[in-house]
C-alpha cells in the first residue's frame, strides 16, 4: 500500500500569517494528490486537488505539486483562526477493488489571533 | 454537490452486540464506496472497499468475519461490527465517488462514532 507522509504538528502561526503544510508519498506511480480539512469529531471535507506538477491556486490556498521529488504542499495565505484543524494529505491508491485514497496522519494547523 | 449520509452518527452499546451503520449515497448512484476507520488523533485507515453486488475487499488486518460489508443497491452500503469490543470503539466514516461530474472526488460522510462499553 502506498504511504503518505505528513508532520504531525502541531504548528503555530498568527491569524494573517502564511501557514506551510508538507507532504511526502511513497509512490512514484501517483497521479492524484488531494488535501483535505478535518475539524475535531467531524469527517474531512476537500480543499484542493491536484494532479499536475506546478502550483494550483484557489483563494487563500494554493497545492503545489513535484512529482519528481514525491512532494505535495499546502499554502494557506492570511491564516485564520478557523482555519485550524487537522489537515490531511490524500493519494489515490489504484487496485482491483476500485481506486480509494489513502491519508497520511495528518498535520494539526493552530492559528492564533 | 454529491451528498452521502451516514447514520446513526453516535451509538454506544455493550461488549459482545453488534452494531449494524448504513451508508447512503442521496442523489447519486455509488457502484463503489469506502470505509475507514479513524482512532483518536489518528489517520483515516482503510478498511475496506464496497462494490455492489458484490463481496468488500478488505485491507491486510481487517478481520472480514468481524466487519461484515453489504452493498445490495447502488446507493446503500452497511458496515455491522460483529461482536464488538471496546477495542472496536472508534469513529467509522464510509465515502463514495460521484462521477457524473467527472472530477475523481470522493464525498465522506458524516462519520459514525461507536462506544463499546
Amino acid at each position: 500500500q502506498k504511504e503518505v507522509e505528513q508532520n504531525s504538528g502541531p504548528l503555530s502561526v498568527p491569524e494573517g500569517a502564511i501557514a506551510s503544510l508538507n507532504c511526502t508519498y511513497s509512490d512514484r506511480v501517483s497521479q492524484s494528490f488531494f488535501w483535505y480539512r478535518q475539524y475535531s469529531g467531524k469527517s474531512p471535507e476537500l480543499i484542493m486537488s491536484i494532479y499536475s506538477n506546478g502550483d494550483k491556486e484557489d483563494g487563500r490556498f494554493t497545492a503545489q505539486l513535484n512529482k519528481a521529488s514525491q512532494y505535495v504542499s499546502l499554502l494557506i495565505r492570511d491564516s485564520q483562526p478557523s482555519d485550524s484543524a487537522t489537515y490531511l494529505c490524500a493519494v489515490i491508491d489504484v487496485n482491483q477493488a476500485g481506486t480509494a485514497l489513502i491519508f497520511g496522519k495528518g498535520t494539526t494547523l493552530s492559528v492564533s489571533s | 454537490g454529491a451528498v452521502v449520509s451516514q447514520h446513526p452518527s453516535r451509538v454506544i452499546c455493550k461488549s459482545g452486540t453488534s452494531v449494524k451503520i448504513e451508508c447512503r449515497s442521496l442523489d447519486f448512484q455509488a457502484t463503489t464506496m469506502f470505509w475507514y476507520r479513524q482512532f483518536p488523533k489518528k489517520s483515516l485507515m482503510l478498511m475496506a472497499t464496497s462494490n455492489e453486488g458484490s463481496k468488500a475487499t478488505y485491507e491486510q488486518g481487517v478481520e472480514k468475519d468481524k466487519f461484515l460489508i453489504n452493498h445490495a443497491s447502488l446507493t446503500l452500503s452497511t458496515l455491522t461490527v460483529t461482536s464488538a469490543h471496546p477495542e472496536d470503539s472508534s469513529f467509522y466514516i464510509c465515502s463514495a465517488r460521484e462521477y457524473s461530474s467527472g472530477a475523481n472526488v470522493l464525498t465522506f460522510g458524516a462519520g459514525s462514532r461507536l462506544t463499546v462499553l
